[in-house]
């Protein structure tokens, strides 16, 4: 897996965009980038992965730079129980070894 | 459908002690995945099968085993705990690759040890 860079923490007004950014600058082109997040001590939830395009689904929008150097995740109204770790990694589609980092602390705020 | 499911939620060990981490999930997925957690950390695989009856090392095996007798449980073994074992363990699952649903890992609720 390529390594990915995200700040350890970030706050967020609720109702308000949430932008959470992630650097993977050694990308390889057939490495996709995955979110998950982790709420509490739960278990991780996926969000959404991406390889050139953007994405987006019922929970969350990935935007991928055309050099596919960084990308960056999307919550758009955040709400209270959006408050996780977020995890961005980069890993090959059939990859059984995706390496969670320490990932981004976002916490939503009244 | 349960989803995944592990048993005991907790539990503490002695150091030297043996025990067994029960995971098993009821999605007929063939992949599954044992992490760990140390606090304040991101996850760290320790052991993943692709089927029943096959398994390989993640990039934490030391300490561990695991078996894959049916395609619904993977237990992961603990045969001397440590206090280094200390940890949160998280099973997971997926559909095998070239399924759509192989890009989603299905995370359990954890296992809370503590080696003492």
């Amino acid at each position: 897996d390529a390594k990915t860079t995200q700040p350890p923490s970030m706050d967020c007004a609720e109702g308000r965009a949430a932008n959470l950014p992630c650097n993977h600058s050694t990308i390889s082109g057939n490495e996709y980038v995955y979110w998950y997040r982790q709420i509490h001590s739960q278990g991780p939830q996926y969000i959404i992965h991406g390889l050139k395009n953007n994405e987006t689904n019922e929970m969350a929008s990935l935007i991928i730079t055309e050099d596919r150097k960084s990308s960056t995740l999307i919550l758009p109204h955040a709400t209270l129980r959006d408050t996780a770790v977020y995890y961005c990694i980069a890993s090959l589609y059939n990859n059984n070894d995706m390496r969670f980092g320490a990932g981004t602390r976002l916490t939503v705020k009244p | 459908n349960a989803g995944v499911t592990q048993t005991p939620k907790f539990r503490i060990l002695k150091i030297g002690q043996s025990m067994t981490l029960q995971c098993a999930q009821d999605m007929n997925h063939n992949y599954m995945y044992w992490y760990r957690q140390d606090p304040g950390m991101g996850l760290k695989l320790i052991y993943y099968s692709v089927g029943a009856g096959i398994t390989d090392k993640g990039e934490v095996p030391n300490g561990y085993n695991v078996s894959r007798s049916t395609t619904e449980d993977f237990p992961l073994r603990l045969e001397l705990a440590a206090p280094s074992q200390t940890s949160v363990y998280f099973c997971a699952s997926s559909q095998s690759p070239g399924t759509s649903g192989r890009d989603t890992q299905y995370f359990g609720p954890g296992t809370r040890l503590t080696v003492l």
